[in-house]
């Protein structure tokens, strides 16, 4: 199947600072991509879906001037949590669909991000 | 919107021994994709087995095999001959058909223990 990454795996800051997250498609080309939001025991929740070359669009609930979305290449999105607070401390996972396979989307491993 | 719910948070079953995790979503649309996910510790997100919505025939992949009751908007999944390896999140999830810009809606999980 497609390989999906995302860097950096763990990441730890202090409140107040910016975490940029990527995501990338190893082996296809993705127009679109998916961020979901995965606090502990608890299931996924999509935030926002990145389209190549255009804005994101969010799910009702998230800021969107605090998740910013950037994908401008067809194998990369990117998540900056802004202003990062201990609340948005949680696990962030994106998935990208391949246009060859309309049904499916490949996960990336996902980032700890700890907001202290 | 679309709903997916999950009403067994955690199952048990004896290894070699067959178990069965339910889910059912609600939707108004006639054509979707439902899925069912499985998320080990390391928290990648694994597709297990999918169903588009107007095949009839149930999907199955080795030892996992679906009961997917379109009118009852019923989506169980029977794992036969549980190894220690099937032990992790289950996630059922939905998605809509057209065009593949829809992200996943999943529902809250069954944490599957298998017992040697």
């Amino acid at each position: 199947g497609a390989v999906v990454s995302q860097h950096p795996s763990r990441v730890i800051c202090k409140s107040g600072t910016s975490v940029k997250i990527e995501c990338r498609s190893l082996d296809f080309q993705a127009t679109t991509m998916f961020w979901y939001r995965q606090f502990p025991k608890q299931s996924l929740m999509l935030m926002a879906t990145s389209n190549e070359g255009s804005k994101a669009t969010y799910e009702q609930g998230v800021e969107k001037d605090k998740f910013l979305i950037n994908h401008a290449s067809l194998t990369l999105s990117t998540l900056t949590v802004t202003s990062a607070h201990p609340e948005d401390s949680s696990f962030y996972i994106c998935s990208a669909r391949d246009p060859r396979d309309n049904s499916e989307q490949f996960f990336g491993p996902g980032t700890r991000l700890t907001v202290l | 919107a679309q709903t997916v719910t999950q009403s067994q948070p955690e199952m048990s079953v004896q290894e070699a021994e067959t178990v069965t995790l339910s889910c059912t979503y609600d939707t108004s649309e006639s054509d979707y994709y439902l899925f069912w996910y499985k998320q080990p510790p390391s928290r990648q997100m694994i597709l297990v087995i999918r169903q588009e919505a107007y095949k009839q025939q149930n999907a199955t992949e080795n030892r996992f095999s679906v009961n997917f009751q379109k009118a009852a908007k019923s989506f169980s999944l029977k794992i036969s001959d549980s190894q220690l390896g099937d032990a992790a999140m289950y996630f059922c999830a939905y998605r809509n058909s057209g065009g593949g810009a829809d992200g996943l809606t999943f529902g809250k999980g069954t944490h599957l223990i298998i017992q040697p």
